[in-house]
């Protein structure tokens, strides 16, 4: 298995943009987690999926942060309008249900918010 | 809530030295707890956990004891490699919630 795919590896954009964060779980898993990593803050859930469902977003910082599931092996981040604040690495991971606490991170995206 | 809290990087150490690198915990109920690594330009990977009181993970040499008497789960090595090198996250888990990371540890391994 290719592990889990994250696109693109590196995003920089004006500020007041819309950017779009992509990531496809590792076949087979359930649940889908997206974490955004910063200096200061560390590592921070957003939102996570199961079986393509969110569960819990009370992670996501504002309105402007949006997530999706439509189907079992893709999910986007998307941020609408963008403000040099979000700037970060925002990861996706995904596990199976039996063996959920055992997460397979993508590479990450480089967001740069200018 | 649920907490986690590492000691602060950066840490560097010659190779062959010997590594700690501390992790407490606050959790309302009985949390499984891990340590993930992170190398440059990767994402996280789970290192090792421990799921109960007085267990020990290891994994590529490293070593981490659940003490629930001092809420601890402190990460060891006896001899570091340059190929350690990289970000150690300390995680928890309650009753199978998501993972809460604490902020990372970056060590640096010098030959």
């Amino acid at each position: 298995d290719a592990g889990v795919i994250q696109s693109p590896r590196h995003e920089v954009t004006e500020m007041g943009q819309e950017v779009t964060l992509r990531c496809k779980p590792i076949s087979g898993h359930n649940s889908l987690f997206w974490y955004r990593q910063t200096m200061m803050r560390g590592l921070e859930l957003l939102i996570y999926f199961n079986n393509n469902v969110p569960i819990d977003d009370s992670g996501m910082p504002e309105d402007r942060f949006s997530a999706k599931m439509p189907n079992a092996s893709f999910s986007t981040l998307k941020i609408q309008p963008s403000e040099p604040r979000d700037s970060a690495v925002y990861f996706c991971a995904s596990s199976s249900l039996q063996g959920w606490e055992k997460l397979f991170f993508g590479s990450g995206t480089q967001l740069s918010v200018l | 809530g649920n907490s986690v809290t590492q000691m602060e990087g950066p840490v560097t150490l010659s190779e062959e030295a010997f590594l700690t690198i501390n992790c407490t915990y606050t959790a309302t109920g009985y949390p499984s707890l891990f340590w993930y690594v992170q190398y440059p330009g990767e994402g996280l990977q789970l290192l090792l956990k421990a799921t109960k009181a007085d267990d020990k993970g290891s994994n590529k040499g490293f070593e981490a004891t659940y003490r629930k008497e001092t809420t601890s789960f402190h990460l060891e090595k006896g001899s570091v490699q340059v190929s350690d090198s990289a970000v150690y996250f300390c995680a928890l888990s309650d009753r199978g919630t998501p993972l809460v990371f604490g902020k990372g540890t970056r060590l640096s391994v010098i030959a």
